[in-house]
């Protein structure tokens, strides 16, 4: 069965430091996001991606994020200069979109990135 | 923005017996995802309902959602150790707003 994939598990980086956490979605989906989830809170919608460019992003996403698919497989999510607080476990998903039908079909989740700053 | 509210926040039940855990949306749901989440682990899909009256089960878990499409209901039966874990209910648009979950303890 298809699933959406996650590197690394775990990532350890120290406070100002760039990470990039990577995800590849099932591979004839069209839409894809990023979700957050501080230890102990609520999973928490960064970003939508569809067509190449974003389409919704909450306010925790800032210029300190970016996401790019930089190839046909892979969605990446890159934190310019980590600070302590963005210490959580980031998930990536993503959906088949259907024209006209957008809300007629699940996310798949992966399995997660456990970041943690120092 | 579009808030869930999930009750209750936690449940301990007892091998066998039944539980109910709810969602209740601020506003009209166009669906609503109910999803598991193992504590630390990724989240997988259980059942999404979309219109209003719907009722959908698989295994022994119930989904319904009222006509007004701004509550949702998760109803397990016999319940067994397997069930435990984090429910989450979700609100589709172009993004997904979750609920702040159920835990939910099933003693042998």
């Amino acid at each position: 069965e298809p699933e959406v994939t996650q590197t690394p598990s775990h990532q350890v980086t120290q406070m100002g430091q760039e990470v990039i956490l990577r995800c590849v979605p099932i591979s004839n989906h069209l839409y894809f996001y990023w979700y957050r989830q501080i230890l102990g809170q609520k999973v928490e919608f960064l970003v939508s991606f569809y067509n190449n460019e974003i389409s919704e992003k909450s306010e925790i996403f800032d210029d300190q994020f970016s996401v790019e698919r930089p190839d046909g497989s892979n969605f990446t999510l890159k934190i310019r200069s980590t600070k302590l607080e963005d210490s959580a476990m980031y998930f990536c998903a993503s959906r088949l979109l259907l024209a006209g039908e957008v809300f007629y079909n699940e996310q798949f989740f992966g399995p997660g990135t456990r970041l943690t700053v120092l | 923005s579009q808030e869930l509210e999930q009750s209750p926040q936690s449940l301990i039940v007892q091998e066998g017996k039944n539980l109910t855990i709810n969602c209740t949306s601020s506003k009209t749901l166009y669906g609503l995802y109910w999803y598991k989440q193992k504590y630390g682990e990724g989240l997988i899909f259980l059942m999404m309902l979309q219109k209003g009256g719907e009722e959908k089960s698989h295994e022994k878990i119930t989904a319904k959602l009222d006509e007004k499409k701004q509550q949702s209901s998760l109803h397990i039966t016999a319940s067994q150790p397997s069930h435990a874990g984090i429910y989450l209910c979700g609100a589709d648009g172009n993004d997904m707003r979750f609920g702040a979950g159920t835990r939910l303890t099933v003693k042998p």
